[in-house]
Parts: C-alpha cells; sequence; structure tokens
C-alpha cells in the first residue's frame, strides 16, 4: 500500500512560538492531502483539505492564519501551528487521498504528537 | 453534514467473533470505511464499502446497507493485538473528503 510519513513525530515547543509538521507521501503523488487533529480518546477531527499548488479548505472553526496549511509539490504538505498555546497539544495526523480501483483510498501518516508548554 | 453513531466501547473474549455497528447520516454517500487505530498511532485502513452486501477480508468482515444507513465491521476468531480503536468513516455529503465517528474501544481479553 502507499506510504505516508510524517515528520516529527514527537515535539515539545514553549507557548508562543511556531511549530512545523511534514507530512510526505513517499511511493506515489497526493493531489490531496488532509490534515486531521485528535485529542485522548476522541476521533479524528478534520482540520483543512489541502490541494496541491492552491489554498487549503478549512473546515469550521479552524483558524487558517492560526494553521498554516502549505501544499508546494505533490509529495508535501506541511502544517505550521503559529504561536502555540497548551490547547493547541494534540495529536496531529496527515493523510493523503489516492484513487483506487474507481473510487478513493487514504492512507494516513503516523502522526505529530505535539506538547505545548 | 452528517452524523456517524457507534457504540463507545466493546469487549469480548480471545477467540470469539464480534460485531461493531455503525449508523449514519448523511446528504450524500460515496462509500463508508473501516479503521483500526491503536493507541498513540494512526489509523489503518480496514475495509471500503460502496454497495449493499458484505465484503470479507481474513478474519474481517464489512457489510453495508445504504436504504438503512447502516454498516457492522466483523471480526472473527478474535486476538489480543485486535484490541484497538475502530473507526467508522463516510464520505462526508456526496464528497470524497471523510468524516469519522468516535470511534469503538474494543477490548480482547483472554
Amino acid at each position: 500500500g502507499a506510504v505516508v510519513s510524517q515528520h516529527p513525530s514527537r515535539v515539545i515547543c514553549k507557548s508562543g512560538t511556531s511549530v512545523k509538521i511534514e507530512c510526505r507521501s513517499l511511493d506515489f503523488q497526493a493531489t490531496t492531502m488532509f490534515w486531521y487533529r485528535q485529542f485522548p480518546k476522541q476521533s479524528l477531527m478534520l482540520m483543512a483539505t489541502s490541494n496541491e499548488g492552491s489554498k487549503a479548505t478549512y473546515e469550521q472553526g479552524v483558524e487558517k492564519d492560526k494553521f498554516l496549511i502549505n501544499h508546494a509539490s505533490l509529495t508535501l504538505s506541511t502544517l505550521t501551528v503559529t504561536s502555540a498555546h497548551p490547547e493547541d497539544s494534540s495529536f496531529y495526523i496527515c493523510s493523503a487521498r489516492v484513487r483506487a480501483s474507481g473510487s478513493y483510498e487514504q492512507y494516513f501518516g503516523p502522526g505529530t504528537r505535539l506538547t505545548v508548554t | 453534514g452528517q452524523n456517524i453513531d457507534q457504540p463507545t466501547e466493546m469487549t469480548a473474549t480471545e477467540g470469539a467473533i464480534v460485531q461493531i455497528n455503525c449508523t449514519y447520516q448523511t446528504s450524500g454517500f460515496n462509500g463508508l470505511f473501516w479503521y483500526q487505530q491503536h493507541a498513540g498511532e494512526a489509523p489503518t485502513f480496514l475495509s471500503y464499502n460502496v454497495l449493499d452486501g458484505l465484503e470479507e477480508k481474513g478474519r474481517f468482515s464489512s457489510f453495508l446497507s445504504r436504504s438503512k444507513g447502516y454498516s457492522y465491521l466483523l471480526l472473527k476468531e478474535l486476538q489480543m493485538k485486535d484490541s484497538a480503536s475502530y473507526l467508522c468513516a463516510v464520505f462526508k455529503g456526496g464528497s470524497y473528503i471523510p468524516t469519522f465517528g468516535r470511534g469503538t474501544s474494543l477490548i480482547v481479553h483472554p
């Protein structure tokens, strides 16, 4: 199956700093990537849909100026959490969509555990 | 929008069979997924259903009834490693953007 990598896997940062998370599709090109966040024992909440070469589409309630998404190439999307605060501490997961057998499959990266102190 | 409902938690015995149900309401339907997620890890793909009926893959099977807005994931010959959260997801409102349910935490005990 398709492989999606994410870096870093864990990051601890101080309140007020910015953190960049990278998501790469390793053996395929992904025109669309998704960014999710997940709080403990909660499901994945879609933050934004990232399309290569265009602006990301954010879900309602997600601040686009705080969560900057860039999808500059078919294999790389980045999420930058700007001016991070402790409430931004969460598990951030990216996924890439692949067209297969007349529909779409999604493959997830391993996730990034962000802790803001 | 859509609502996706699945039980919060289930327990079962090693070697047994368990069925995890998922009901959904959506303005458009393009398919339903099941994912497995172990604690602290990303979800892994289990199945995809777009037509009514049962899809079997080894110990795991997934069923869909579009008219009832209902799916289930059937796990046979349960193993301890099957203890995980199982997420039901549907494509959002006629698009190909998946929206996830809260997940069902399955605990398999000896």
